[in-house]
């Protein structure tokens, strides 16, 4: 199995910006969708965004959607999520995911913590 | 917006079996997944599609499904089944990915 390691979480004021990065190794990253999904503190799981093998197809969970932008750079086997527009209910662990047959949510990374807070 | 209801919380006894659902608000074009999160870890996948469990989840973990409703059965279930079970399918635009809002699993 791969593995995921996600980095860039920290605080910020509602309004600011983060870019999250999430490294792949042991699996040929460019063959494979991603996902960023989002647990808020003591709550359930959350869809965010997903991205095609290649970087040409995007989507986006409504509530992001305009805020967010998942990319990826294969040559460096790495994905990101750019957040902008930050409001307090975005304050999450954000974790990175493969995909599985672009139905299912293969193998997760640990999982960054973002928290929105003025 | 499409959705998945599952109950909050479930018990059951050491090694007998229980049924996690999770109900769709409409019936589904995909197939439904199923995702294990023990305290401080991140989830886990334990059962997905028709009839799939990933290398290395106990053979004990089952699904299936009826109308809208998908299930996650453990038969025989352990200590260590005791955590939190998401499950999740695309909605049926297919670039949306809905998880139900979780169903924590005690084991007595």
């Amino acid at each position: 199995q791969g593995r995921l390691v996600e980095s860039g979480g920290g605080v910020v004021q509602p309004g600011g910006s983060l870019r999250l990065s999430c490294s792949a190794s042991r699996f040929i990253f460019s063959n494979y969708g991603m996902h960023w999904v989002r647990q808020t503190p003591g709550k359930g799981l959350e869809w965010v965004a997903a991205i095609s093998y290649d970087g040409t197809d995007e989507d986006y969970a409504d509530s992001v959607k305009g805020r967010f932008t998942i990319s990826r750079d294969n040559s460096k086997n790495t994905l990101y999520l750019q957040m902008n527009s930050l409001r307090l209910e975005d304050t999450a662990v954000y974790y990175c995911v493969k995909d599985l047959r672009r139905d299912y949510f293969d193998f997760w990374g640990q999982g960054t913590l973002v928290t929105v807070s003025s | 917006s499409s959705e998945l209801t599952q109950d909050p919380a479930v018990s059951v006894a050491l090694g007998q079996t229980v049924r996690i659902t999770c109900q769709a608000d409409r019936p589904r074009s995909y197939h439904a997944s199923w995702y294990q999160q023990k305290p401080g870890q991140a989830p886990v996948l334990v059962f997905y599609g028709r009839d799939n469990r990933p290398s290395g989840i106990p053979d004990r973990f089952s699904g299936s499904s009826s109308g809208n409703t998908a299930s996650l059965i453990i038969t025989g279930a352990q200590a260590e089944d005791e955590a939190d079970y998401y499950c999740n399918s695309r909605d049926n635009s297919g670039d949306h990915w809905v998880f139900g809002g979780g169903t924590r699993l005690t084991v007595l």
